[in-house]
């Protein structure tokens, strides 16, 4: 049963436009949450994160917020480039890293 | 930077064989992992170690099994390979101390077919 769902597969956004990217966890035990990029043929590389003691984070382009009570986090991308185009993965895990990661999104940025 | 290096990018083999997958880190952390990735299934814990010769299963243990012994080295291993363990299988390592606490360092991956 998968503790961590991202219900879209994929997302299609012009560039210059907000990228949205959306997950959804069943474990009220998770308390820390990554939100990882992936080029095929490559390992997925950290983009942010947020503890459960924050409702968002920022860093450059990339904000993440969190829901606590929803048991949602979002991932904002403003502005959205080409070279963002990739799959996205969301991550959780309770206070010691075990983590569960989601489905992924891919990520299509079109001029 | 933490480097996670993975032995093999891309593997062929025969079912049956036993594979062995090597994964190095060079940054001293405690924790290291194997996971799995497939399409519409995301990354799937394999095996863990948050210490030499300590091993603890995931989510998906079943057909595959670990060594670690030494700090900086995680093995996974296919006892008998079967086609579906065909996937790209991912090396991670995390601390347990410090501002890069529980953030995962991952490794290029290595692309295994099983024929």
């Amino acid at each position: 049963d998968q503790q961590v769902k991202q219900n879209s597969p994929s997302l299609s956004v012009q560039e210059g436009r907000i990228s949205i990217l959306n997950c959804d966890y069943t474990n009220s035990m998770f308390d820390y949450f990554l939100w990882y990029k992936k080029y095929p043929a490559e390992g997925p590389t950290f983009l942010i994160s947020i503890s459960s003691i924050k409702d968002k984070n920022e860093d450059g382009r990339f904000t993440v917020f969190l829901n606590k009570s929803a048991k949602h986090l979002s991932l904002h991308i403003v502005p959205s480039q080409p070279g963002d185009s990739a799959v996205y993965f969301c991550a959780a895990s309770p206070r010691w890293g075990k983590f569960q990661f989601g489905a992924g999104t891919q990520v299509v940025v079109t001029p | 930077d933490v480097k996670v290096t993975q032995s093999s990018r891309y593997l062929v083999k025969r079912t049956g064989e036993k594979v062995f997958l090597e994964c190095v880190q060079d940054m001293d952390h405690e924790n290291m992992f194997w996971y799995r990735q497939d399409p519409g299934l995301g990354l799937r814990l394999i095996y863990f170690s948050y210490d030499v010769k300590m091993k603890e299963k995931g989510d998906i243990p079943e057909g595959y099994s670990v060594s670690r012994e030494k700090k900086e080295r995680f093995s996974l291993i296919l006892e008998s390979a079967s086609t579906n363990q065909t996937s790209m299988y991912l090396c991670a390592s995390s601390s347990t101390i410090g501002p890069l606490m529980n953030r995962l360092f991952f490794g290029s991956g290595t692309q295994l077919s099983v024929l």
